[in-house]
């Protein structure tokens, strides 16, 4: 049983170029939650999604970034003309809401670690 | 919305010895507080939670206590191991608000 599956595990960008960072849930899991690790700082909340619709965006950056998790395929994290101060580790988490009494627990990836040179 | 404090930021101890980390949250409402245990170049990986219509949970050597009035909750690990080294994260919530993080090393 795969776990949550992230890529690519490091992403290299210039600045002004575009990041892509992918995640696929674990098995059987609808919803998927991005959060940013800065260094040497807890992880910060961005977005919670479910399959083709977004439930939660109140920490995502109001401009450049962008989520979607697709009827088919992996989880989007978008990042539009990156700057420096982008770069972290970007994790993604999945869960099974409808499964009782665990639905709320959460399972990371392995991230994706951004550096924007 | 939800703020969680996490104490403390390292923590060394020997071999053997006991670890307690403990954390404070401000949302009255939060009832779901998992622990994750981080290594390098790792993502976080759930080691315990606890529920609010719970007071403690234990699983092997790992313990969690949680005080809903005083709204703190408690990491406890017992008979330490070095594969205990790492940083651990509380967090409270259902979109998880994590604390700072606790360095944990433990010397052989």
């Amino acid at each position: 049983n795969a776990g949550v599956m992230q890529n690519p595990r490091h992403l290299v960008r210039r600045r002004g170029q575009e990041a892509r960072l992918r995640c696929s849930p674990m098995k059987g899991h609808s919803h998927v939650y991005w959060y940013r690790q800065l260094p040497e700082e807890g992880l910060k909340f961005m977005v919670y999604l479910q399959k083709e619709n977004i439930i939660d965006e109140s920490g995502m950056p109001k401009e450049r970034f962008s989520a979607e998790f697709p009827k088919e395929g992996p989880s989007i994290l978008r990042i539009q003309q990156v700057v420096r101060g982008d770069s972290a580790a970007y994790f993604c988490a999945s869960s099974n809401p409808w499964r009782e009494p665990r639905g709320d627990t959460q399972y990371f990836g392995p991230g994706t670690r951004l550096t924007v040179l | 919305g939800e703020n969680v404090e996490q104490h403390p930021s390292t923590l060394s101890v020997q071999e053997g010895d006991s670890a307690v980390i403990k954390c404070t949250y401000s949302d009255s409402a939060s009832n779901y507080f998992p622990w994750y245990k981080q290594e390098l170049g790792k993502g976080p990986q759930l080691i315990i939670d606890i529920r609010s219509n719970v007071g403690e949970k234990k699983d092997q050597r790992i313990a969690v206590t949680l005080n809903k009035t005083a709204k703190h909750f408690s990491l406890h690990i017992t008979e330490t191991q070095p594969e205990d080294s790492a940083v651990y994260f509380c967090a409270a919530g259902g979109k998880l608000t994590f604390g700072q993080g606790t360095i944990l090393t433990v010397h052989p």
